[in-house]
């Protein structure tokens, strides 16, 4: 049981490439997010998911692209990276929305 | 939606002393509100929770409590030591809701 799997753990970017940061998780969680946490604020939510096949967006979605095809995946499209998107992500994974959230080890990308 | 304020966002103890920090939240169906834990350039952990039905709960060292007339809730540290220091979020989930609500987070250090 590896929890929440992200990769790459770093990543450094050129302005306008694209990329994905990739999340697993093996517990057979319905629910995933994507977070972004910048140095001082708090976790502001990107995109989530309730289940294989449905997608919604969060506070801060624009920019970023996801999919759920299978419960175990949720990856996070960069479609253009800029350097205001440098900040450091974690996906999120819960079976219920009364039990607490699993965070992945986190992706810090750097936007140059 | 749900808007869930933290205070303080510092907070500066003596070893030995307690820490509260509080939350308040604005959604009167919310029912279900973790503490999660994240020391410096790690992931944020389950640290503590508590739900609609219950006022107070304990664990060790720490406790949460809930005031669901004033939509406030608390996290008790007692005999705080150095290993404590980190930043606490407090988030909320409406009953059926999808996603959980982060407060802006507080960063805790314990002098020793």
């Amino acid at each position: 049981n590896a929890g929440v799997t992200q990769t790459p753990k770093f990543q450094v970017l050129k302005t306008g490439q694209s990329m994905t940061l990739q999340c697993a998780q093996d517990m057979n969680h319905e629910y995933m997010s994507w977070y972004r946490q910048d140095p001082g604020m708090g976790l502001r939510l990107i995109h989530y998911s309730v289940g294989a096949g449905i997608t919604d967006q969060g506070e801060v979605p624009n920019g970023y692209n996801v999919s759920r095809s299978t419960t175990e995946d949720f990856p996070l499209r960069l479609l253009s990276a800029a350097p205001s998107q440098t900040s450091v992500y974690f996906c999120a994974s819960s079976y219920s929305m009364t039990v607490g959230y699993t965070f992945g080890s986190g992706t810090r990308l750097t936007v140059v | 939606g749900e808007n869930v304020e933290q205070h303080p966002s510092t907070l500066s103890v003596q070893e030995g002393d307690s820490a509260v920090i509080k939350c308040t939240y604005s959604d009167s169906a919310s029912n279900y509100f973790p503490w999660y834990k994240q020391e410096l350039g790690k992931r944020p952990q389950l640290i503590i929770d508590i739900r609609s039905n219950v006022g107070e709960k304990k664990d060790q060292r720490i406790a949460v409590t809930l005031n669901k007339t004033a939509k406030h809730f608390s996290l008790h540290i007692t005999e705080t030591q150095p290993e404590d220091s980190a930043v606490y979020f407090c988030a909320a989930t409406p009953r059926a809701g999808n996603q959980f609500y982060f407060g802006t987070g507080t960063s805790l250090t314990v002098i020793p």
